[in-house]
């Protein structure tokens, strides 16, 4: 059972646009949803995370939206850079934070084409 | 470079076989993680350990083991592998548990 579904699997942008990535998730027990983001031979880094009391993080070009009601959380790039090109990872988990029990999404390949 | 060091980098291996997956926490965190990526199942989360004691344990098949050392480093066991067990291997770790985890670069296992 998946319980964290991402999608698209990949996405190609052009250089400033604003790729959005989706995430909808069934537990809702889960508590502190992160995003995470790996480039090619290196382990996911932590880009930006959101607890269910807020509906909107912002934390430099990065946005994560959160709508508790549909189950439903995204992440969106602006003003998107080549250097942004990686694999992008939702996650949730129902431990309050840091690593603990993570339940990841699939991933999505992004691309940002200069 | 997030300080989390993993070794070896790559490990091919025959089925049947035993490995054993290093991992070395950052400098005075106390929570370890392992975590699993492969391409049908995606990452995974295996095993956690806070300060020498097993704290949480995720999808981990009973052939797999760990432990965390008085020096915090965490050793990852897998047994009688078989070829669905290629994947990457990830070690992460924490402060505390709670606290943003590190993930380091990982360990690429190949099962032939």
């Amino acid at each position: 059972q998946q319980q964290v579904k991402q999608s698209p699997q990949s996405l190609i942008v052009q250089k400033g646009g604003i790729p959005i990535i989706n995430c909808a998730y069934e537990n809702t027990a889960f508590d502190y949803f992160p995003w995470y983001q790996q480039f090619p031979g290196k382990g996911p880094a932590l880009l930006i995370a959101i607890r269910p009391d807020v509906s909107e993080k912002k934390e430099g070009r990065f946005t994560i939206s959160f709508n508790k009601s549909a189950k439903q959380f995204s992440l969106h790039i602006m003003d998107s850079q080549p250097g942004d090109s990686a694999t992008y990872f939702c996650a949730a988990s129902r431990y309050g934070g840091g690593a603990d029990g993570l339940t990841f999404g699939k991933g999505t390949h992004l691309i940002i084409q200069p | 470079d997030s300080g989390v060091t993993q070794t070896p980098k790559h490990l091919i291996t025959a089925t049947g076989q035993r490995v054993t997956l290093r991992c070395s926490p950052r400098s005075g965190d106390l929570s370890v993680y392992w975590y699993q990526q492969s391409l049908d199942q995606g990452l995974q989360f295996l095993i956690q350990y806070y300060n020498g004691e097993e704290r949480a344990k995720g999808n981990i098949l009973e052939r797999f083991s760990a432990q965390q050392f008085p020096d915090l480093h965490s050793e990852l066991n897998l047994s009688s592998l078989e070829l669905g067990d290629s994947a990457l291997y990830f070690c992460a770790s924490s402060v505390t548990p709670g606290t943003e985890a590190f993930f380091g670069q990982g360990t690429r296992l190949t099962v032939v």
